[in-house]
């Protein structure tokens, strides 16, 4: 069964470092989502894109996070720097373009910053 | 603008026992509804979801919901608890012309044996 991949699972990063985290979506899912998830809350979409082109980013604080998915098919999410607030879980999830109704989830990235 | 409310933040039931997830929400267009559920370090797995067809949806390991359009609701039921229904559900709510779900805040179920 082909699932959404992403790494690393875990990262623990100092406060004002870099961090980067990558997304494999299911092969031939045009859109790909970024979620951030604060524990004990629900998670919270950071970006969407199409293909390559970004449909919505409103909620990227674009001061320190960037996103891109230069070939339309795996992603990155940047994080620079970061912030204490910044710890969460990240997810990734992907969708067909055609239907778009049901997104598939990775495992997610726990981000933890010192 | 979308939200979702579920009613809760802690459900707990003996094993056995009948499953009642409360979720409202609020949506200016006809909304597709999805319930998720997540073990602990996990990402979401889909339960089940509305989109216009059936108002009762069924779902996997034995959920189901009934959209009610008059309540703005959507509850998750499951007749018998089982031990590994233990986990956080998450309600989530989309607009068909954006694709991108908005959550609710999430609800714990625990299952006593």
């Amino acid at each position: 069964e082909a699932e959404v991949a992403q790494s690393p699972r875990y990262k623990i990063t100092e406060k004002s470092q870099a961090v980067a985290f990558w997304c494999d979506p299911i092969s031939g899912h045009a859109t790909l989502y970024w979620y951030r998830q604060i524990l004990g809350q629900g998670p919270e979409l950071l970006v969407q894109f199409q293909d390559e082109s970004v449909v919505d980013d409103s909620q990227l604080p674009k001061d320190r996070f960037s996103a891109e998915r230069l070939k339309g098919v795996d992603s990155t999410l940047k994080i620079q720097p970061a912030e204490l607030g910044d710890s969460a879980m990240y997810l990734c999830a992907s969708s067909l373009e055609t239907t778009g109704v049901e997104q598939y989830f990775g495992p997610g990235t726990r981000l933890t910053v010192t | 603008a979308q939200s979702v409310t579920q009613l809760g933040s802690h459900v707990s039931v003996s094993e056995g026992a009948l499953v009642l997830l409360r979720c409202n929400y609020s949506s200016s267009v006809p909304p597709y509804l999805f319930w998720y559920v997540q073990y602990p370090n996990q990402g979401l797995q889909l339960l089940l979801k509305y989109t216009s067809a059936a108002t009762l949806v069924k779902g996997i390991n034995g959920f189901e919901a009934e959209f009610k359009k008059s309540e703005t609701s959507f509850h998750l039921t499951k007749p018998s608890a089982h031990m590994s229904d233990a986990a956080e559900y998450f309600c989530a709510v989309s607009d068909p012309g954006r694709r991108a779900l908005t959550f609710g805040s999430g609800t714990r179920l625990q299952v006593q044996p």
